[in-house]
């Protein structure tokens, strides 16, 4: 168990619809991070919050936001959603902001648009 | 900006070695490697800095070559929980701290 925790497990809803995926960090990591991972894909960064600010973004599409809360827990944001938003999407944490610190993940959230 | 991984897959009998190669196209500040079983979550194994270093971790090490701007993951005497997708992540000095992972390489090993 990575100390991860990501809400829900399972998501199915339909085309034009908006979503909330939720992310607890581990205990003391105040950097969150959000990927997405598609059948046969690898990992596509999406964005990182560190203390409730955004530190750095990646291929995000407009259609998608996310924000990091003063409690740490942080929540991605996906509407107008089309089929090919299906996959599975990773939240995780690490201790620091920098890229010396390990990244622990979630069990994702399995979105199917349907 | 992804790391090209290679090979893309790889099937091994237990006890046989295997290496697994990662390249960036850009100056390398960090790299990360993880491994993701089929259904799970990726699993963090090593993280390596710019300098040269070699990292140990039981019978899997890693190397991190800053001027051929690459890294590449050793499993010696492979065991059957080796198996999985291999990801590695890289993260560029002077950029942004975002961790970009390259598509992953695929290592079955079998009895």
């Amino acid at each position: 168990d990575s100390g991860v925790t990501q809400t829900p497990k399972h998501l199915i809803t339909a085309t034009g619809q908006r979503v909330t995926l939720r992310c607890s960090p581990r205990s003391g990591d105040l950097s969150v991070y959000w990927y997405q991972q598609s059948l046969d894909q690898g990992l596509q960064f999406l964005i990182q919050y560190y203390n409730g600010e955004e530190r750095a973004k990646g291929n995000i599409l407009e259609r998608f936001s996310a924000q990091q809360f003063p409690d740490l827990h942080s929540e991605l944001n996906l509407s107008s959603l089309e089929l090919g938003d299906s996959a599975l999407y990773f939240c995780a944490s690490s201790v620091a902001a920098g890229l010396g610190s390990p990244l622990h993940f979630g069990n994702g959230t399995r979105l199917t648009v349907t | 900006q992804q790391p090209v991984q290679s090979p893309q897959a790889v099937i091994l009998r237990e006890g046989e070695d295997a290496v697994i190669n990662c390249s960036s196209s850009k100056a390398l500040y960090s790299v990360h490697w993880y491994r993701q079983k089929h259904g799970e979550a990726p699993v963090f194994l090593m993280i390596l800095l710019k300098g040269g270093e070699q990292k140990g971790h039981d019978k899997i090490s890693a190397s991190f070559n800053e001027k051929k701007q690459q890294s590449s993951l050793y499993l010696t005497a492979s065991q059957l929980s080796y198996s999985g997708t291999y990801f590695c992540g890289t993260g560029h000095q002077g950029g942004s701290e975002k961790l970009v992972f390259g598509k992953g390489t695929k290592l079955t090993v079998n009895p």
